[in-house]
């Protein structure tokens, strides 16, 4: 079954703690991307990478951070930097970073702050 | 003026009825276009990619006007399970062959009995 596996589910975060979101996928995709989406808002790019060892900071980079030593894997660390960490957290990718290729979601992690 | 702009609604009708929604994106050099539907707490789902000569996929037909700068969103014999908020997605090249998609906020719709 291939797919988007983003885990956990909800997370939750204590003050000035690190905590980091796994993202997999095993649909062969070159592009992955981080998005962030709070209530009645639409979605914010956090960072995304084309291919593996690169990535770029999206619209919305300070206090997250991401590696990208597998192709299958694009795990997004949200660091203690990150003042307002409470939000839904999506992972995509899509089969290259050409405009044409459609960006497949995961399931998302809720982190809250406790 | 944000770069990709939709009403949020909700819009609400009756099921059976003709719905449509519009997305104005400010970027001249977009280049592709989507809808994607998201239903609450869960994750957004491609509805449709959006073709410069319009489209169509059952009730849902969509259309991009490159003059006016938007993208459409129709839907006919509105169902109940339709309810959901719709988002639409435009990605513009930068820097070589990086691409970004900007989404809208979304518009929510909600079909009634």
């Amino acid at each position: 079954d291939g797919g988007i596996t983003q885990s956990p589910k909800y997370l939750f975060r204590k003050e000035g703690q690190n905590v980091t979101l796994s993202c997999e996928q095993n649909l062969n995709h070159d592009a992955m991307y981080w998005y962030r989406q709070d209530p009645g808002q639409g979605l914010r790019l956090i960072y995304y990478s084309q291919i593996v060892n690169d990535f770029q900071k999206g619209d919305i980079a300070e206090g997250y951070s991401v590696s990208r030593e597998k192709k299958e894997s694009f795990p997004l660390t949200v660091t203690s930097a990150q003042k307002n960490p409470t939000a839904f957290y999506l992972c995509a990718s899509s089969r290259s970073g050409h405009s044409q290729n459609i960006q497949y979601f995961g399931a998302g992690t809720r982190l809250s702050v406790l | 003026r944000k770069e990709v702009e939709q009403d949020p609604g909700p819009f609400n009708v009756p099921e059976g009825a003709t719905v449509a929604f519009n997305c104005t994106y400010s970027n001249s050099a977009s280049q592709s276009f989507f809808w994607y539907r998201q239903d609450c707490r869960k994750e957004p789902k491609l509805l449709m990619s959006v073709y410069s000569s319009g489209n169509e996929d059952g009730r849902f037909t969509a259309q991009l006007n490159r003059a006016s700068q938007y993208i459409s969103l129709l839907i006919r014999d509105s169902k109940l399970s339709d309810s959901a908020t719709y988002l639409c997605a435009v990605n513009v090249v930068s820097g070589g062959t990086a691409s970004k998609l900007t989404f809208g906020t979304g518009t929510r719709l909600q079909v009634t009995l």
